[in-house]
């Protein structure tokens, strides 16, 4: 079965730090990974989507790289904003419709 | 606007009462879910539906029930024989084809009194 771990499960940096966030998988059998955002209560955010055949894509201040392989990706923040506060969790999808999700990274950004 | 709606946002569930959670789309989406997420935990899969009229358990269906009548509705009916059943649930959709992006509603909390 696939794992999805995501660590560190919180951060708090200052704002203007860029950082990166990991996200490790145990099979790397992918179909796509895929980052999302979720605030407190809400839903879930979609912020990008890696298909299996790519290295990385990017939006905005966001860059998200895949490394199937080795079984990792990493979300990279540049220029961090106390807006940017939230739990970012990472999907894993095999199979084309069954989605493995990490516990997510709760971020904190200080003005 | 295209999206996911819940409903309602917040329920409580006396025990040993069945209660029904909405989830409509109107993204024109083929495949619909439901997970359960419980604090400091990931997203578990309940069931998911690729296409009307069919759907499959996922790894915590028991206690759980749906129906997929039409393409834009997916509801989720919590049964007694839950046990645990107060968290936080989330409803989502994708095309089902090419890249199949995952979209999620805003979710119902429920709470067992």
């Amino acid at each position: 079965k696939q794992e999805v771990t995501q660590i560190p499960a919180a951060l708090s940096v200052p704002e203007g730090e860029n950082l990166v966030l990991n996200c490790s998988f145990t099979d790397s059998a992918i179909y796509n990974l895929q980052w999302f955002r979720q605030d407190p209560g809400k839903g879930l955010t979609s912020l990008l989507l890696i298909q299996s055949s790519q290295r990385e894509q990017t939006s905005g201040r966001l860059n998200a790289s895949l490394d199937k392989s080795s079984g990792r990706s990493t979300l990279y923040i540049a220029a961090s904003q106390p807006g940017d506060s939230a739990t970012y969790l990472c999907a894993v999808v095999r199979n084309f419709n069954k989605f493995y999700f990490g516990s997510g990274t709760k971020l904190n950004v200080k003005p | 606007d295209g999206g996911i709606t819940q409903s309602p946002k917040y329920l409580f569930r006396k025990e040993g009462q069945n209660v029904t959670l909405s989830c409509e789309q109107n993204l024109n989406h083929d495949a619909m879910y439901w997970y359960r997420q419980d604090p400091g935990q990931g997203l578990r899969l309940i069931y998911y539906s690729q296409i009307v009229n069919d759907f499959q358990k996922g790894d915590i269906a028991e206690g759980y029930s749906v129906s997929r009548e039409k393409k834009e509705s997916f509801p989720l009916t919590v049964t007694s024989a839950q046990k645990n059943p107060t968290a936080f649930y989330l409803c989502a959709s994708s095309k089902n084809t090419g890249i199949n992006e995952q979209f999620f509603g805003p979710g119902t909390r429920l709470t067992v009194l």
